[in-house]
């Protein structure tokens, strides 16, 4: 069962917060972990994605997989209001596998002044 | 930067009628793929291609489907008989290569169907 669980939201913070979003799964084949930011009525747009396990960072972003707990996480430093968006989750196999990715429902953040 | 990009932006059809989303990927592009979202709902995965050939298709991507790519830069969805439950955010999306590099999808902005 390819199922990607994360909770839609909203979550609110004031601006300069830590954000923290998470989803977790249940397929053990996932391999690759990606992060989308959504603006309403926009298109996904690929933020980050991390192989198997472990950290990865990109200015404000930082993603981090917990294989064993099959946990993904996407922090958010010094949130800003043009942060506020829908941040969906999504991960694919390897090779041999499905590449296709599968999508969580997507958290809404909103960042107030 | 080059971008994805998808008409028409809005769509409105009756039930029954047929519907073709337009799409033109980025250009160095090989692979490509067209989702859906349902008011609400995940972004759900419909159908992928390459080579001219359907890669790999969900339980969604029924007969009333079929994708084409009609010349080098289009790539199309149609939907031969709408239904009500079709009504949906539909989303173009392309890589440079596919296989363990199918995870680097750039989408585009989406054609939003209305089926009344």
């Amino acid at each position: 069962q390819k199922e990607v669980e994360q909770d839609p939201g909203p979550l609110s913070v004031p601006e300069g917060a830590i954000v923290s979003l998470n989803c977790t799964y249940s397929n053990s084949a996932f391999q690759y972990f990606m992060w989308y930011r959504q603006y309403s009525r926009k298109g996904p747009e690929l933020l980050m994605y991390t192989y198997s396990s472990g950290n990865k960072e990109d200015g404000r972003f930082t993603a981090q997989v917990d294989k064993s707990s099959k946990y993904i996480s996407l922090f958010i430093r010094d949130s800003q209001p043009s942060d506020s968006a829908t941040y969906l989750c999504a991960m694919s196999e390897e090779s041999g596998g499905s590449y296709i990715p599968t999508f969580g429902r997507g958290t809404s953040l909103i960042v107030h002044p | 930067e080059p971008e994805v990009t998808q008409t028409p932006s809005h769509q409105v059809t009756q039930m029954g009628q047929e519907v073709i989303l337009r799409c033109v990927p980025i250009s160095n592009h090989l692979y490509f793929y067209w989702y859906r979202q349902i008011l609400g709902q995940k972004v759900e995965f419909l159908v992928s291609f390459y080579n001219n050939e359907i890669s790999e298709k969900s339980e969604i991507f029924d007969d009333q489907f079929s994708v084409e790519r009609p010349d080098g830069s289009n790539f199309t969805l149609k939907i031969r008989s709408t239904k009500l439950e079709d009504s949906a955010m539909y989303f173009c999306a392309s890589s440079e290569r596919g296989g363990d590099f199918s995870h680097e999808q750039y989408f585009g902005p989406g054609t939003r169907l209305t089926v009344t």
